[in-house]
């Protein structure tokens, strides 16, 4: 199994524009989490889907930031407009169900530095 | 709802030292429970999970957890560390009864091994 994968590995972009990350979660699982982490605010749950469908986006910090999921092996987190203090790495992670049976398996993450 | 807490958020220790890590959730019960690893620069990998039977879990790299009902805790420990244990550990509990759910993460503790 390849893992969850994620690309890109490394996004630098300048302020103000869109920034699109990527996610594909092992196959089978049926939830995917994204989160975000700086070593301001350690890690933080943004969104989470169980079955393509959006279950709790109380995480996403603004209207900024968006998230889909339209099939199962595939999910977006978009940024548009994004801002110098949106830096931080990104993760990915599924599982079978919503994780509390079994766990969950992370992606390697995307640096996003916005400039 | 569940929550869990890492007191130490940042430990330092020498090679070949003891080391035990806190982990407490806020109620009883029957709960799974998870730690974590992120060693630096990568993603969060898991280390060992409790979900019943023998209180005392084994996990990779020598590490083990002792889930202790009264005391609502599942501290993670390793008898004798090396440099390549650096790394951060996260403690993790699903929020509430229902094992099918969502697991919440631990703010974290650092680890620092001195060589």
């Amino acid at each position: 199994d390849a893992g969850v994968i994620q690309s890109p590995r490394h996004e630098v972009t300048e302020m103000g524009q869109e920034v699109t990350l990527r996610c594909k979660p092992i196959s089978g699982h049926n939830s995917l989490f994204w989160y975000r982490q700086t070593m301001m605010r350690g890690l933080e749950l943004l969104i989470y889907f169980n079955n393509n469908v959006p279950i709790d986006d109380s995480g996403m910090p603004e209207d900024r930031f968006s998230a889909k999921m339209p099939n199962a092996s595939f999910s977006t987190l978009k940024i548009q407009p994004s801002e110098p203090r949106d830096s931080a790495v990104y993760f990915c992670a599924s599982s079978l169900d919503l994780g509390a049976g079994y766990g969950y398996t992370f992606g390697s993450g995307t640096r996003l530095t916005v400039v | 709802a569940q929550s869990v807490s890492q007191h130490n958020h940042h430990v330092i220790l020498s090679e070949a030292a003891s080391l035990e890590l806190g982990c407490n959730y806020s109620y009883g019960g029957t709960v799974n429970l998870f730690w974590y690893v992120q060693y630096p620069g990568q993603h969060l990998q898991l280390l060992l999970k409790y979900f019943s039977g023998d209180p005392l879990v084994k996990g990779i790299k020598g590490f083990e957890a002792e889930f202790i009902k009264s005391k609502f805790s599942f501290n993670l420990r390793k008898p004798s560390v090396q440099w390549s244990d650096t790394a951060e550990y996260f403690c993790a509990v699903p929020p509430g009864w229902n094992r099918d759910d969502k697991i919440i993460f631990g703010k974290g503790t650092r680890l620092h091994i001195l060589p």
